[in-house]
């Protein structure tokens, strides 16, 4: 069962622009969603995270957006740079440490 | 660079055999988690170990198993395999994730296994 989707698989974005990176969950037992970011060969990296008490946190150039009600959150990313081309997984934790991840979105930034 | 090590990084072994992959942890970490990632999806849990313990499993068979040892290395064993194993195998360390250790989960590069 798939509790957390990432309905884009990619994304291509100006340099400069706006990149938005959108996840879906299913599960309201999850209070903690984290944004994850993976270069080839290596493995995922932390990017930012946000508590389910929460609709925004933000670090630098990403931002990430909650909204409970629509069990919807978002990444973005401004202003977007060719060194942010990766695969990014959204992620979600409840109980048990089962942190549910989606199938990614490969985002690419042209120069 | 995150300091946690997989090994090996690539593996190719045949149905109904046994396999053992290996992590070790950054250092100062005492909690490990297992991933499988299959082609062209995410990570999926297949457990977590907390000092020496096993502390939260996903929805895998017992085929799947692991051990943690004093030096907070690890190991995911995988008996009987099948074709459908075959995937990259990611393990994280992290400190207590009880403690609000979530942002401190570093994962490695992974082992990429073939069941053929």
């Amino acid at each position: 069962d798939q509790q957390v989707k990432q309905n884009s698989p990619s994304l291509s974005v100006q340099e400069g622009r706006i990149s938005i990176l959108n996840c879906d969950y299913t599960n309201s037992m999850f209070d903690y969603f984290l944004w994850y970011k993976k270069y080839p060969a290596e493995g995922p990296t932390f990017l930012i995270s946000i508590s389910s008490i929460k609709d925004k946190n933000e670090d630098g150039r990403f931002t990430v957006f909650l909204n409970k009600s629509a069990k919807h959150l978002s990444l973005h990313i401004v202003p977007s740079q060719p060194g942010d081309s990766a695969v990014y997984f959204c992620a979600a934790l409840g109980g048990n440490n089962d942190m549910r991840f989606g199938a990614g979105t490969r985002l690419t930034v042209k120069p | 660079e995150t300091g946690v090590t997989q090994s090996p990084t690539h593996l190719i072994k045949t149905r109904g055999q046994q396999v053992t992959l290996r992590c070790s942890s950054q250092s100062g970490h005492n909690t490990v988690s297992w991933y499988q990632q299959a082609l062209g999806q995410g990570p999926q849990f297949i457990f977590q170990y907390y000092r020496e313990e096993e502390n939260g499993r996903g929805n895998f068979p017992p085929r799947f198993s692991g051990l943690q040892f004093p030096n907070y290395s690890s190991e995911l064993n995988v008996n009987a395999l099948e074709l459908d194993d075959s995937a990259l195998y990611l393990c994280a360390s992290s400190l207590d994730l009880l403690a609000g250790g979530l942002e401190t989960q570093y994962f490695g590069p992974g082992t990429r296994l073939l069941v053929l």
